[in-house]
C-alpha cells in the first residue's frame, strides 16, 4: 500500500457544515481523482485533475469543490449544498489519465 | 456517453467451480477496458487491463467488440477470490474512467 493517503478514516459532520477530506500522494502522479462509492452504484466520479492548477467536474460534482495547488495534494470539500453527503469517498492518482489508478484507503463521511 | 453495465450485483459459486463476471459496455469507438478488485479491508486495485492480455491470479478477460463485452473468467474459483469486482472503461481519446456498478463475488468452501 502506501503512496496515496487519505485522512481522516472516519468523519462526522453536522448538517449545514462544510467539511474537507484530505488526499495526498507521493507517487509523482500528475492525475488525481475523487470518487464516491455507494452500495449498488459503483464508483461515481466527483472531480478529477489532470495536472496541477487544473481540474474538471465529474458526473456528480454538485455540492462539492476541489483545489489542486500542489501536485501531491487534492483536497475535497463537501459543502452544505450536497444533499446526501453520507458516503464512502475514495481518492486515486495515476501517472496520467490513461494509466492505472492507485487508490487510497477511503474516508467514510457521516452527516448527523 | 460511455456506459458500463455489470448485470449481477451478487455472484456466489463453490470453490473449484468456474466463474464468469459479466461486463457490457456501450461506446461507439475503441475503448480500453479494465477490471479492478477490492478485497475485504484492502484498497481497490487494478486486476487486469485488456491491452496487456495477461492472466492475473488465474483470471482472464477478452474484449469482444461485436458483443461489446469484457467478461472476467476463471476456470477454478478459490475462496481468496471473494471480493468486489468493478469493470471500467476509458475512451480512446478520453481522460477519465467510467466504472460499472460492481459485482460482489463470494466463493464458498
Amino acid at each position: 500500500d502506501g503512496g496515496i493517503t487519505q485522512s481522516p478514516k472516519y468523519l462526522f459532520r453536522k448538517e449545514g457544515q462544510n467539511v474537507t477530506l484530505s488526499c495526498e500522494q507521493n507517487l509523482n502522479h500528475d492525475a488525481m481523482y475523487w470518487y464516491r462509492q455507494d452500495p449498488g452504484q459503483g464508483l461515481r466520479l466527483i472531480y478529477y485533475s489532470q495536472i496541477v492548477n487544473d481540474f474538471q467536474k465529474g458526473d456528480i460534482a454538485e455540492g462539492y469543490s476541489v483545489s489542486r495547488e500542489k501536485k501531491e495534494s487534492f483536497p475535497l470539500t463537501v459543502t452544505s449544498a450536497q444533499k446526501n453527503p453520507t458516503a464512502f469517498y475514495l481518492c486515486a492518482s495515476s501517472k496520467d489519465t490513461r494509466n492505472e489508478q492507485f487508490f487510497g484507503p477511503g474516508t467514510r463521511l457521516t452527516v448527523l | 456517453a460511455q456506459r458500463v453495465t455489470q448485470p449481477e450485483k451478487l455472484l456466489s459459486v463453490f470453490k473449484g467451480a468456474p466463474v464468469e463476471l459479466k461486463c457490457n459496455y456501450s461506446y461507439s469507438g475503441s475503448p480500453e477496458l479494465f477490471w479492478y478488485v477490492q478485497y475485504s479491508r484492502q484498497r481497490l486495485q487494478l486486476l487486469l487491463r485488456h491491452i496487456s492480455r495477461e492472466s492475473i491470479k488465474g483470471f482472464t478477460a477478452d474484449l469482444n467488440k461485436g458483443e461489446t463485452s469484457f467478461h472476467l473468467k476463471k476456470p477454478f474459483a478459490q475462496e481468496e477470490d471473494s471480493a468486489m469486482y468493478y469493470c471500467a472503461l476509458i475512451e480512446t481519446s478520453g481522460s477519465r474512467l467510467t466504472f460499472g456498478e460492481g459485482t460482489q463475488l463470494t466463493v464458498n468452501p
